[in-house]
């Protein structure tokens, strides 16, 4: 089954560490996304790549950044977690970036900060 | 600006009963595109349906069934006999014709107690 596929599902980080998150597809959609997801809150977009352009939402850190080296691939690094960055982290990926595009999810990665 | 609302945070129900999620928008686009999201404690977001401005007809999947009504800017989404397994948090979602980002609800959680 055509899918979207996230690594590790649980993700342990210290204070200041980089971390990296991992989104593979196997759908063949030209649009992937990164969302935030907090305990009790809608997710939130971060960024997303349509094909190999790059859109970051305006109210992202400079904290996130996001790498997509193939139609298949996207990471997501974290270049210093704080606390605050304790979060489930979803990717989806779309067809096409109209409004009418379903975006399909992945199963998210939760990620701790210590 | 869009907006989407879930007036609902929680409901409790027992198996078997029906229950009713709602859903608020707001939008000045007459072109635009509703979602509905389950999202079970595993924490994936699975899609359940879109739904496009132009086409008000109510849809029926199973025991799933919503409401579109454009005159009270509403996506109610209605599970009949509700079972164990639908106990999930629900999103509600908009986005609109020219963009593929997702307006979240706040989302309900829904608990089905047997």
């Amino acid at each position: 089954d055509a899918m979207v596929i996230q690594n590790p599902r649980y993700q342990v980080t210290q204070f200041g560490k980089p971390v990296t998150l991992s989104c593979s597809q196997t759908l063949n959609h030209n649009v992937m996304y990164w969302y935030q997801q907090k305990s009790s809150q809608a997710p939130k977009l971060l960024f997303h790549y349509y094909d190999k352009d790059f859109n970051n939402e305006a109210d992202t850190p400079d904290n996130f950044q996001s790498r997509r080296p193939n139609t298949s691939f996207c990471f997501l690094d974290i270049r210093s977690p704080g606390l605050g960055d304790a979060a489930m982290y979803l990717c989806a990926t779309s067809r096409g970036v109209w409004g009418q595009e379903t975006q399909y999810f992945g199963p998210g990665t939760r990620l701790l900060v210590l | 600006a869009q907006k989407v609302t879930q007036a609902q945070t929680e409901i409790s129900v027992v198996e078997k009963e029906d229950v009713t999620l709602d859903c608020v928008y707001e939008t000045r686009d007459t072109t635009y595109y509703l979602f509905w999201y389950k999202q079970p404690p595993s924490g994936e977001l699975v899609f359940l349906i879109r739904r496009n401005s132009f086409d008000e007809q109510n849809e029926i999947s199973g025991r799933y069934s919503w409401n579109f009504q454009k005159s009270t800017s509403s996506f109610n989404f209605t599970i009949t006999a509700s079972q164990v397994v639908d106990s999930a948090v629900y999103f509600c979602a908009l986005s609109e014709e020219y963009g593929n980002k997702l307006v979240f609800g706040a989302g309900t959680i829904l608990r089905v107690k047997s």
